[in-house]
C-alpha cells in the first residue's frame, strides 16, 4: 500500500517552461487536492476533485490546470511556469474529506 | 473571509515539559477541525478530526479539544520525537470538506 506517490521530488525550470507534476494514489479514494506551500502562507488549495471527471478550482489556480481522467491519477500541469510559482507542492487525497487526508511527500519546485 | 489563525508560531519546550498549542477559527457554521502534523521535507501526517463543541480526541501524548471559537492541541510529557510543526485545518464557508483552509502551522522543538 503505497499511498499517495508524487513525482518527481525535485524539478528546476527555466521561466516559460512547462510540466507536469504526477500525484497517483492506490486508496480508491474520490477526494484528491493539490496544494502549494510557501513560507509564512500555510498550504493554499490550487484544484480539488471530487471523483474521476470532475474538477475545480481552489485558492490560488492561476498558471496551473488538472485532470481526473481516473480515480488513481489527478496530474497538475505548470502551463508557463514563472518564478512565483517556485513552492513545495502537495498532493492529497481522502475518501470522504473528514477522514483526513493522507498527503504525498511534496514536489519542490525552483523556477529560475 | 474565513480565516484559521495559530499560536504561538514557534514554541519550545524541554522534555516532559506539557503545553498547548492553539487553533482559532471564524468560518462559521463548522463541520470539522482537523489536526495534522509534518516533519521537515515530508507532507503533512493527519492526526485528528473533531466534529463538534465538547469534542476531545487523544493519541499517545496528544489530546485535540474544540470550542466554538478554537482547538487546542495539549501535548503531555513531551519527548523530541514530538518536534515538527503542527497544522489545524477547517472546510471552507461552504463547508466543502473537499476544501480545507489551513493555518500557517506552530513549529514545536522539544529539548531533551
Amino acid at each position: 500500500n503505497a499511498g499517495v506517490t508524487q513525482t518527481p521530488k525535485f524539478q528546476v525550470l527555466k521561466t516559460g517552461q512547462s510540466m507536469t507534476l504526477q500525484c497517483a494514489q492506490d486508496m480508491n479514494h474520490e477526494y484528491m487536492s493539490w496544494y502549494r506551500q510557501d513560507p509564512g502562507m500555510g498550504l493554499r488549495l490550487i484544484h480539488y476533485s471530487v471523483g474521476a471527471g470532475i474538477t475545480d478550482q481552489g485558492e490560488v489556480p492561476n498558471g496551473y490546470n488538472v485532470s481526473r481522467s481516473t480515480t488513481e491519477d489527478f496530474p497538475l500541469r505548470l502551463l508557463s511556469a514563472a518564478p512565483s510559482q517556485t513552492s513545495v507542492y502537495f498532493c492529497a487525497s481522502s475518501s470522504t474529506g473528514l477522514d483526513g487526508y493522507t498527503f504525498g511527500s511534496g514536489t519542490r519546485l525552483t523556477v529560475v | 473571509e474565513d480565516q484559521v489563525t495559530q499560536s504561538p508560531e514557534a514554541l519550545r519546550l524541554q522534555e516532559g515539559e506539557s503545553s498547548s498549542l492553539n487553533c482559532s477559527y471564524t468560518v462559521s457554521g463548522l463541520r470539522g477541525l482537523f489536526w495534522y502534523r509534518q516533519d521537515p521535507g515530508k507532507g503533512p501526517e493527519f492526526l485528528f478530526t473533531l466534529y463538534s463543541a465538547g469534542e476531545e480526541k487523544e493519541k499517545e501524548r496528544l489530546k485535540a479539544t474544540l470550542t466554538k471559537k478554537e482547538s487546542f492541541l495539549h501535548i503531555t510529557a513531551p519527548k523530541p520525537e514530538d518536534s515538527a510543526t503542527y497544522l489545524c485545518a477547517v472546510p471552507d464557508y461552504g463547508g466543502a470538506t473537499n476544501k480545507l483552509i489551513f493555518g500557517t502551522g506552530t513549529l514545536l522543538a522539544v529539548q531533551p
